[in-house]
């Protein structure tokens, strides 16, 4: 079972149009991070929230982290086919710096 | 800033050899780095967690004498699987994180394992 639910496992938009992905956990998090990963490459690094309730743009990515601290979403505007790629989640506890990957949502952004 | 390199990229090897991987910290001190590894269309998952002079700690499931590590510097830690089988071959990625408290890990580029 993991600890972060990641949603949708898959997502298939026109360019243009908005998506949104979502990050849920029952797990009380210090921070929460946000991944992009292409094929045979590394995750990068696209934010880390830690404030409960913070809102961070990213040109056109927002991020939320949740009041609670348990969930987060990734909202993308007017998405373009440089966008597609897999998305993950992953939060940190503070006791030990580990962070617990969510399942990651494939995005794919069609011209 | 926070660039992590890893050395080799890509590796395939025999059934029985040993294949070691390098992670190194390029213009920061990672007091801590991990190491994942990822099969196709999945996510990471953590094998172990690597502090500077001491012993790695291992996730439950994943075997310390197969997958040996060793961070002997604040900016390279190096994973060696020992006698590879064809079910060792993955993806396998470290990240390192900052030291003074900080939670973010910047991530190495992964090295692709295949072992025949």
């Amino acid at each position: 079972t993991q600890l972060l639910e990641q949603s949708p496992q898959f997502l298939s938009i026109q360019e243009g149009e908005n998506l949104t992905v979502y990050c849920n956990s029952s797990s009380v998090f210090s921070s929460l991070q946000w991944y992009r990963q292409e094929p045979g490459e590394g995750p990068v690094l696209l934010v880390t929230v830690v404030t409960g309730g913070e809102v961070k743009k990213l040109k056109r990515l927002t991020f939320q982290f949740g009041d609670a601290r348990k969930d987060s979403s990734l909202h993308i505007t007017a998405a373009q086919p440089g966008d597609t790629g897999l998305y993950l989640c992953a939060g940190a506890r503070s006791n030990d710096y580990k962070l617990s990957f969510g399942a990651g949502t494939t995005v794919t952004v069609r011209a | 800033g926070a660039v992590v390199s890893q050395h080799p990229s890509r590796v395939i090897c025999k059934s029985g050899t040993s294949v070691k991987i390098e992670c190194r910290s390029l213009d920061f001190q990672a007091t801590t780095m991990f190491w994942y590894r990822q099969f196709p269309k999945q996510s990471l998952m953590l094998m172990a967690t690597s502090n500077e002079g001491s012993k790695a700690t291992y996730e439950q499931g994943v075997e310390k004498d197969k997958f040996l590590i060793n961070h002997a510097s604040l900016t390279l830690s190096t994973l060696t699987v020992t006698s590879a089988h064809p079910e060792d071959s993955s993806f396998y990625i470290c990240s390192a994180r900052e030291g003074a408290g900080g939670e973010t890990q910047y991530f190495g580029p992964g090295t692709r394992l295949l072992v025949l």
